[in-house]
């Protein structure tokens, strides 16, 4: 079984700064894909970036990127020039290769950016 | 497009009674999925389906938990009875192929509350 820790509960940020989050994941798998979600109060989960395992490149969407350490188990999220909206919640989530697209997710971060 | 869509978006009922979630995932999805968050937690798989059969449901407590997806549409999620410990977010989500990564569309959930 997959588990995924994120060890930051909480997490704040100035306005226009940039915050990392933090994520380990635990498998026995080698072929598997990483994603942060984000859940604002609406409560929808939004996909903010995906990490193939099989690829050394780090993951880029924009302000986002990841920091993906495979021998280390490590997947952290990246945000910079933090914006207002991006204050919400912050899930780090894994999907086993040809196994049905479902998630294990971490417990995840509460983002909070201030003006 | 419209996306993944859920009703009711609250609902407050008494320990013992039934509920009943509602989930209509985004067209031409085979894959769609319940999954349940407990306050301050990530979402956990109750159930995995494709089209009309329920290829994962190991995580569904069967004793009073039930669902159905009629004519590989439309979902139910069924509790009865419920008990405390059911209050929770109860997210649909939906995607197009299990063949490769495919990324997973959710609702805005329904939030549970027993009393």
């Amino acid at each position: 079984a997959q588990t995924v820790t994120q060890s930051q509960p909480e997490m704040s940020v100035q306005e226009a700064e940039t915050v990392t989050l933090s994520c380990t994941y635990d498998t026995s798998e080698n072929n598997y894909y990483l994603f942060w979600y984000k859940q604002p109060p609406s409560r929808q989960m939004i996909l903010v970036i995906r990490q193939e395992a099989y690829k050394q490149q780090n993951a880029t969407e924009n302000r986002f990127s990841v920091n993906f350490q495979k021998a280390a188990k490590s997947f952290s999220l990246k945000i910079s020039d933090s914006q207002l909206g991006d204050t919400a919640m912050y899930f780090c989530a894994f999907m086993r290769y040809n196994a049905g697209n479902m998630l294990t997710f971490g417990g995840g971060t509460r983002l909070m950016v201030k003006p | 497009e419209a996306g993944v869509v859920q009703s009711p978006r609250y609902k407050i009922i008494e320990k013992k009674q039934p509920v009943a979630f509602w989930c209509n995932p985004i067209s031409g999805h085979n894959t769609l999925y319940w999954y349940r968050q407990n306050l301050g937690q990530g979402p956990e798989l109750l159930i995995r389906y494709e089209n009309e059969e329920a290829v994962d449901d190991s995580q569904l407590p069967k004793d009073r938990f039930s669902a159905e997806r009629l004519k590989g549409v439309d979902s139910t999620l069924k509790i009865q009875p419920a008990e405390l410990g059911d209050s929770a977010v109860y997210l649909c989500a939906s995607s197009g192929s299990t063949g490769r990564p495919s990324e997973a569309f959710f609702g805005q959930g329904t939030r549970l509350t027993v009393v």
